[in-house]
């Protein structure tokens, strides 16, 4: 157990609504990074935050994603206007002592109809 | 031509087999690292490594700075090691291989 959790574990909407996830790593964990995982492949990167800092986006980030963590704690992802190809998995990972580690979450999976 | 490049993709084996899986990498990195994906999504690292060999149980990782690759070796391999192993490289943000399905039939 990374004491990463993800909230929700499974999602289904309807093409065109809104969705909104949400990450909480452990209190050590000052980095926090969400990826996407579509079928078959390996994550992407999709954006990163230092304490409550968004550090770096990807241009996988497109303007219907935004990322906020506004305690530095946990962390939401929204989606708005859902479209088919955001059915993915969604990954949460929190960074803490060590520079380059990360602890993945269980992940949200998101199935858009 | 991806930044992370595994092989095999598929691999299966019988139990107690030795089995190697490939990472090749054309980017800097300043650490790598070995991911086990079971079925529902849930990830869990393995390894991360910048040098060396790292030893865990029936697994092994070794990586060459030099030739951007390495490898995770599972010896006396077993059915609960059926899973997909991903290979990540980076510093803060990572770059993730496509994955390795293995199979590990009794």
């Amino acid at each position: 157990d990374t004491g990463v959790s993800q909230d929700p574990r499974h999602k289904i909407t309807k093409r065109g609504q809104n969705v909104t996830f949400r990450c909480d790593p452990i209190s050590e964990h000052n980095r926090l990074y969400w990826y996407r995982q579509t079928l078959g492949q390996g994550p992407e990167f999709l954006t990163y935050f230092q304490n409550e800092a968004q550090l770096e986006k990807s241009r996988l980030l497109s303007d219907r994603f935004s990322a906020e963590r506004p305690k530095g704690s946990f962390s939401t992802l929204e989606i708005q206007r859902t479209e088919q190809g955001d059915s993915a998995m969604y990954l949460c990972a929190g960074g803490g002592r060590g520079v380059y580690e990360q602890y993945f979450g269980p992940g949200t999976r998101l199935t858009v109809t | 031509k991806n930044e992370v490049e595994q092989s095999p993709q598929n691999l299966t084996a019988q139990e107690g087999e030795f089995i190697t899986i490939n990472c090749s990498y054309s980017v800097g990195i300043s650490a790598l690292h070995w991911l086990q994906q079971h079925p529902g999504g849930g990830i869990v690292s393995l390894f991360m490594l910048s040098s060396g060999k790292k030893k865990h149980g029936r697994l092994i990782a070794t990586i060459n700075i030099q030739e951007k690759h390495s490898s995770l070796h599972i010896t006396a391999s077993h059915p609960r090691d059926s899973a997909v192993y991903i290979c990540a490289v980076g510093g803060s943000r990572l770059t993730f291989g496509e994955g390795t399905q293995l199979t590990v039939n009794p």
